[in-house]
């Protein structure tokens, strides 16, 4: 079983849907989450952390964590051609500082 | 604040050479994680260092080495190099206090022919 699991997609969506990416983990101790945008050629760019069950919304992305059920969600509201990207899903390691686990990264394309 | 910044951007090496990368963190920043990306593997974990000391390490061979200067700027040195070495090396930097946002720098693309 992989650390971090994600579907690798593509999800593709229209212009202005919701996209839901979703990702678990294996490590009930692990602590804080983080969710990157990866455009083709480029580095990770954080688009939320999340440490506390419940959700956590900032502008068009809200992220959702469940610790008992060891899963975390990213959900885009009026998904835009922009945000036409690979959505890392990473978990720090238990005891691991700051050692990040990631998952393969979900393709989101989203068509006009 | 200026961002996290790698060099060399890009950079060709032959088999059996050795390669050196920079990390330059966010300011204030003390702690600089390195991470390789490939398309087989995705991005893995190579090595932390805080305050001039190793903090973590991934599961790499011995031929991946870092070190960090004491103005937080981190090299990460990969000697007898392979052609599997070919990836993006990606460095993050955050405070330092662990389980903390970390940024990410453009990375350094190797291609060891």
């Amino acid at each position: 079983q992989k650390e971090v699991e994600q579907n690798s997609g593509p999800l593709s969506v229209p212009e202005g849907a919701i996209a839901s990416l979703n990702c678990t983990y294996s490590d009930r101790g692990s602590q804080s989450f983080f969710w990157y945008r990866q455009y083709s050629g480029k580095s990770p760019e954080l688009i939320m952390s999340i440490y506390s069950n419940g959700d956590k919304e900032d502008g068009r992305f809200t992220a959702q964590l469940n610790k008992a059920s060891q899963y975390v969600s990213l959900l885009i509201r009026d998904s835009q051609p922009s945000d036409s990207a690979t959505y890392l899903c990473a978990v720090t390691a238990p005891g691991g500082y700051n050692k990040l686990i990631f998952g393969a990264g979900t393709r989101l394309a989203v068509h006009p | 604040k200026a961002g996290v910044t790698q060099t060399p951007r890009y950079l060709i090496k032959t088999r059996g050479q050795q390669v050196t990368l920079s990390c330059s963190p966010i300011s204030g920043h003390r702690s600089v994680s390195w991470y390789q990306q490939t398309p087989g593997q995705g991005l893995q974990f190579l090595f932390e260092y805080f305050s001039e000391t190793q903090r973590n390490k991934g599961n790499f061979p011995g031929r991946f080495s870092g070190r960090q200067f004491s103005n937080s700027r981190s090299e990460m040195n990969v000697s007898t190099l392979e052609l599997g070495d070919s990836a993006l090396y990606l460095c993050a930097s955050s405070p330092g206090t662990g389980h903390e946002t970390q940024y990410f720098g453009p990375g350094t693309r190797l291609l060891v022919l």
